[in-house]
C-alpha cells in the first residue's frame, strides 16, 4: 500500500529564515506533486516532479525529488508572511493500478513577522 | 479559463437524509476525481472517472456513497442516509487525462447534524 509521510506537520518560523519540509513515500511512483492550501480554500498546484534529480523553483520555494530515496523536499528560502499556508505532497498511485493521488498529512507553515 | 466548480459550497443536513454534491470540471478534462478532507483522516481519495466510466471506486467508504458522471463532464456524488462521520469537505479535481496534474475545485463543506 502506498503511504506518504510528511514532516514536520507544524512549522513556525520567522520571516527571513530558511527551512525544509520533507516528504517520504513508500513505493515507487511516477510523479510527485506539491500543493498549497490556504485556510478555507482549495488546493493550489505548486510543482510536479517527474524524474530522479528533478528540481523546480518558484519564487522562494524550491522542490526536489530523489526517487531512489523516495524523498522529496520543499525548501523555503527567506520566508515571508505570505507563505503561511498548509503544504501537501502527493504521490500518484499509477504503479499500483490507480490514477489517484495519495496525500501526506500536510505541513502547516506559519511565518511570523 | 474557468476552473473546477462545485456546488453547493456549504451543505447542512440532518442525519439520515440524502445529499447530492455536484462538480463541474475544467472544460476538456477527461479525468475527474473526488476526494474527502477531514481533520482526522486528512485527504482521502474516493473515486476516479475517466470519461463516464469509473475504473477506480476503491475509496468509497461504504455503499451509501455513489457517484456518476454524465456526458464526460458534470459529476454528482450522492451520499444516502448521511451519518455524522460523513461531515467533511468534499473536493473534486479534474485533469486533462489520467496522470496529469489534478486541479481542485473549492470544495463542498458538508455538515451532518
Amino acid at each position: 500500500e502506498l503511504k506518504v509521510e510528511q514532516n514536520p506537520l507544524f512549522l513556525s518560523m520567522q520571516e527571513g529564515k530558511n527551512y525544509t519540509i520533507y516528504c517520504n513515500y513508500s513505493t515507487t511512483s511516477d510523479r510527485l506533486y506539491w500543493y498549497r492550501q490556504d485556510p478555507g480554500k482549495s488546493l493550489e498546484s505548486l510543482f510536479v516532479l517527474l524524474s530522479n534529480g528533478a528540481v523546480k523553483q518558484e519564487g522562494r520555494l524550491m522542490a526536489s525529488l530523489d526517487t531512489k530515496a523516495r524523498l522529496s523536499t520543499l525548501h523555503i528560502t527567506a520566508a515571508v508572511h505570505d507563505l503561511s499556508a498548509t503544504y501537501f505532497c502527493a504521490v500518484d498511485g499509477f504503479r499500483g493500478g490507480s490514477e489517484k493521488l495519495v496525500f501526506g498529512k500536510g505541513t502547516k507553515l506559519t511565518v511570523n513577522p | 479559463g474557468a476552473g473546477v466548480s462545485q456546488s453547493p459550497s456549504n451543505k447542512v443536513t440532518e442525519k439520515g437524509k440524502d445529499v447530492e454534491l455536484r462538480c463541474d470540471p475544467i472544460s476538456g478534462h477527461t479525468a475527474l476525481y473526488w476526494y474527502r478532507q477531514s481533520l482526522g483522516q486528512g485527504l482521502e481519495f474516493l473515486i476516479y472517472f475517466q470519461g463516464n466510466s469509473a475504473p477506480d471506486k476503491s475509496g468509497l467508504p461504504s455503499d451509501r456513497f455513489s457517484a456518476e458522471r454524465t456526458g464526460g463532464s458534470v459529476s454528482t456524488l450522492t451520499i444516502q442516509r448521511t451519518q455524522q462521520e460523513d461531515s467533511a469537505v468534499y473536493l473534486c479535481a479534474s485533469s486533462l487525462m489520467g496522470m496529469d496534474t489534478q486541479y481542485f475545485g473549492p470544495g463542498t463543506r458538508l455538515t451532518v447534524l
